[in-house]
């Protein structure tokens, strides 16, 4: 089944202890992207990956890191999680760099104490 | 900066009557404009999109409006049923450094029995 992935579905931390949430796409898909979901906000941008070893940041990527060293994965890190990186978190992939027609992962609802 | 505003936040509808969801944009050069619904739960889902090239595009029960010269489109899902409760994002893609998604605030759509 074609389909993105995401680890874990449910993540609940302290401030300052690093995380990785990982995403993986079995669809050979070029972009990937990560976002975040807030009430009223919709989905906003963190970081992109064109292709493998090709990042950029989004929107919101201050106190978030990505890597893309395979092409089906793309983990989402936060070094030092603070509060206000509590959130909906989802990972994206598309067939073409053009970031049309995205695939969302499940989510990964995050808590940082 | 580019921007997709979407009205309304919340809409109650009875159960075969129509929807409308509203969203206008500040990027006149956006050209792709598509349509995501997000259930309880899940990640979003492109349910339909519209190229600047057509003023409105079908698909059985949904349909997506066009107006360029007012930088306005819209959602319309006719003879609603239940499984049509869920978030609805409308998005478009802008150009500056480099083309992305911007995604509306969201719509949580209830259909009443």
């Amino acid at each position: 089944e074609a389909q993105v992935t995401q680890n874990p579905r449910y993540l609940i931390t302290v401030t300052g202890k690093k995380l990785t949430v990982t995403c993986s796409q079995n669809m050979n898909h070029e972009y990937m992207s990560w976002y975040r979901q807030d009430p009223g906000l919709g989905l906003r941008q963190i970081y992109y990956s064109m292709n493998v070893e090709v990042t950029d940041k989004g929107d919101v990527p201050e106190g978030y890191k990505v890597s893309r060293k395979e092409k089906r994965n793309f983990p989402l890190i936060l070094e030092s999680p603070s509060p206000n990186q509590t959130s909906l978190y989802f990972c994206a992939s598309s067939l073409s760099g053009s970031n049309e027609k995205l695939f969302f992962g499940s989510g990964t609802q995050l808590s940082v104490l | 900066g580019e921007n997709v505003e979407q009205h309304p936040s919340t809409l109650s509808v009875q159960e075969g009557d129509s929807a409308v969801i509203k969203c206008t944009y500040s990027d006149s050069a956006s050209n792709y404009f598509p349509w995501y619904k997000q259930e309880l739960g899940k990640g979003p889902q492109l349910i339909i999109d519209i190229r600047s090239n057509v003023g409105e595009k079908k698909d059985q029960r949904i349909a997506v409006t066009l107006n360029k010269t007012a930088k306005h489109f819209s959602l319309h899902i006719t003879e609603t049923q239940p499984e049509d409760s869920a978030v609805y994002f409308c998005a478009a893609k802008v150009y500056s450094s480099a083309s992305k998604i911007i995604f509306g605030s969201g719509t949580r759509l209830s259909i009443r029995p």
